[in-house]
C-alpha cells in the first residue's frame, strides 16, 4: 500500500527554467510534508518542508505547495540549475496522539535533469 | 559541525554472517531513525530511535534484525545470519526532536553474496 507517491519517475526541464515535482498521498492523518534531493552513493538531503497548517512554504528557490483537499504537493525549482539534477523524494509524517511520530514514509523519486 | 555518520560505508557479508551498521548522529540531536532502500525504490522506514528506548519499531523485520541507541556511544543496526534480500542501502537519520526534519548520513551499502 504505497500511501505517498511520486508517479513521474523522470523530468527533463531547461536550465533557466522551472521544474515542478509532484506528489500524492492517501493518509489523511499525514501532517508535516518533506522534500529531499539525493545524488547517487550518498544519502538524501533536507531541501524543504512544510505542515499541514500552511498551504505554501518558500526557501530561496524552492517552493513547496500543499493542496490537503486533494492530498497533493508539489516542488517548484526556480530558475533551474544543472546542479539540481538528482532524484528528488517527497516524505509524509504521520500524526499519532497530539504529536508527530517522526516515522517518514517516502515516495518513490523523480529523477529531474536539468539541461545546460 | 560534523553531520550524521555512518560506517562502514560498504560492507560484504556472506550469507549466514552478521551485519553490524553504526550511527552516529548530529551534534545536539538525540533521535534516530534507521531507513532501508532496496534497488529502485524508496526509502521504507525501520525503526526510531532516542537514547537507551526504541520509540518506533513497526518497520522492522521480526527476525534477525535489532536496533539500540546507547547512552553512550553510536546507534546500531544488527542483522543476524544475513540473507541475499538483505542486500540494500541502509540510512540512518537524526533530528533534534520528534516532528522535525531528519538529516541523512550517507548511508552503509550492505552487499550479502
Amino acid at each position: 500500500d504505497q500511501q505517498v507517491k511520486q508517479n513521474s519517475p523522470s523530468l527533463s526541464v531547461q536550465e533557466g527554467r522551472i521544474s515542478i515535482l509532484n506528489c500524492d498521498y492517501t493518509n489523511s492523518m499525514f501532517d508535516y510534508f518533506l522534500w529531499y534531493k539525493k545524488y547517487p552513493a550518498e544519502g538524501p538531503t533536507f531541501l524543504i518542508s512544510i505542515s499541514s497548517i500552511k498551504d505554501k512554504n518558500e526557501d530561496g528557490r524552492f517552493t513547496v505547495f500543499l493542496n490537503k483537499s486533494a492530498k497533493h504537493l508539489s516542488l517548484h525549482i526556480v530558475p533551474s540549475q544543472p546542479g539540481d539534477s538528482a532524484v528528488y523524494f517527497c516524505a509524509a509524517s504521520e500524526l499519532r496522539g497530539s504529536s508527530n511520530t517522526g516515522k517518514l514514509i517516502f515516495g518513490q523519486g523523480t529523477t529531474l535533469q536539468v539541461k545546460p | 559541525n560534523a553531520g550524521v555518520m555512518q560506517n562502514p560505508r560498504h560492507l560484504v557479508r556472506r550469507r549466514g554472517q552478521e551485519a553490524r551498521l553504526r550511527c552516529s548522529p548530529m551534534k545536539g540531536h538525540s533521535h534516530v531513525y534507521w531507513y532501508r532502500q532496496l534497488p529502485e525504490e524508496g526509502l521504507k522506514f525501520m525503526v526510531y530511535l532516542q537514547k537507551e528506548n526504541i520509540i518506533d519499531e513497526s518497520g522492522m523485520p521480526k527476525e534477525r534484525f535489532s536496533a539500540e541507541f546507547p547512552k553512550e556511544g553510536p546507534s546500531i543496526l544488527r542483522i543476524q545470519q544475513v540473507v541475499r534480500g538483505d542486500s540494500a542501502a541502509y540510512f540512518c537519520a537524526s533530528s533534534p526532536g520528534q516532528g522535525n526534519e531528519q538529516y541523512f548520513g550517507p548511508g552503509t551499502r550492505l552487499t550479502v553474496t
